[in-house]
């Protein structure tokens, strides 16, 4: 089985700062790898997929990068409504296999 | 507009059965594998079940293998979730998931509350 390894857990960041959270996988997953966004009391919500491509209707300072192990999301300029956990998830083979999360927090 | 729509959450005894069900629209339900989701009150999300997309491959998570069946009709466009042997633990919001795809991430319903008490 394939674990999926999210750091940080948390993070506190302002307004118009830069953010990276990174994903690691426990093998090589190519690009199968989707990138969640959460909000209190919501179902996630696609951001990413493929590693890199941004899904319809997400705002472009959102990126996803990697491929094999090791992938990043960044948020160019986080924005209010950006406050949130995000989660990346591998679908190249079950048991699909969520990270453990990184909730993003206002400093 | 895709949309995905869970049932059939309640609050049920140890040792108890609950059937959960999700209702598909928008797309092209036989294009994609399904699955079920679950998150515990302030946890993570954690894979339970997938199906392909003929419903003859199915997948389930250590934790709930011999206890869940999932199936799938797709002349309905339902996928059902049939559990069993129910503990505390299973306690959770249960999501379906539109698998990921080369062209989008995964799609999400709202959720359906299981919780396991006496």
């Amino acid at each position: 089985d394939i674990q999926m390894t999210q750091s940080p857990s948390s993070l506190s960041a302002s307004v118009g700062d830069r953010v990276t959270i990174t994903c690691r996988a426990s093998q090589g997953i190519r690009n199968f790898l989707v990138w969640f966004q959460q909000k209190p009391g919501k179902a996630p919500k696609s951001l990413i997929y493929a590693a890199s491509r941004l899904d319809s209707g997400v705002p472009s300072r959102f990126s996803g990068s990697g491929s094999g192990t090791e992938f990043t999301l960044t948020i160019s300029t986080l924005q209010p409504e950006d406050f949130a956990t995000y989660y990346c998830q591998q679908y190249i083979s079950f048991p699909l296999s969520f990270g453990g999360g990184t909730k993003v927090e206002i400093k | 507009e895709v949309l995905l729509l869970e049932s059939g959450g309640g609050l049920v005894h140890p040792g108890g059965s609950l059937r959960l069900s999700c209702a598909a629209s928008g797309f092209t339900f036989t294009d994609y594998a399904m699955n079920w989701v679950r998150q515990a009150p302030g946890k993570g999300l954690e894979w339970v079940s997938g199906v392909d997309y003929r419903g003859v491959s199915t997948y389930y998570a250590d934790s709930v293998k011999g206890r869940f069946t999932i199936s799938r009709d797709n002349s309905k466009k339902t996928m059902d979730l049939q559990m069993s042997s129910l503990t505390a633990e299973d306690s959770a919001l249960y999501y379906c998931m539109r698998a990921s795809s080369t062209t989008t991430g995964g799609v999400w319903g709202q959720g359906t509350l299981v919780t396991v008490s006496s």
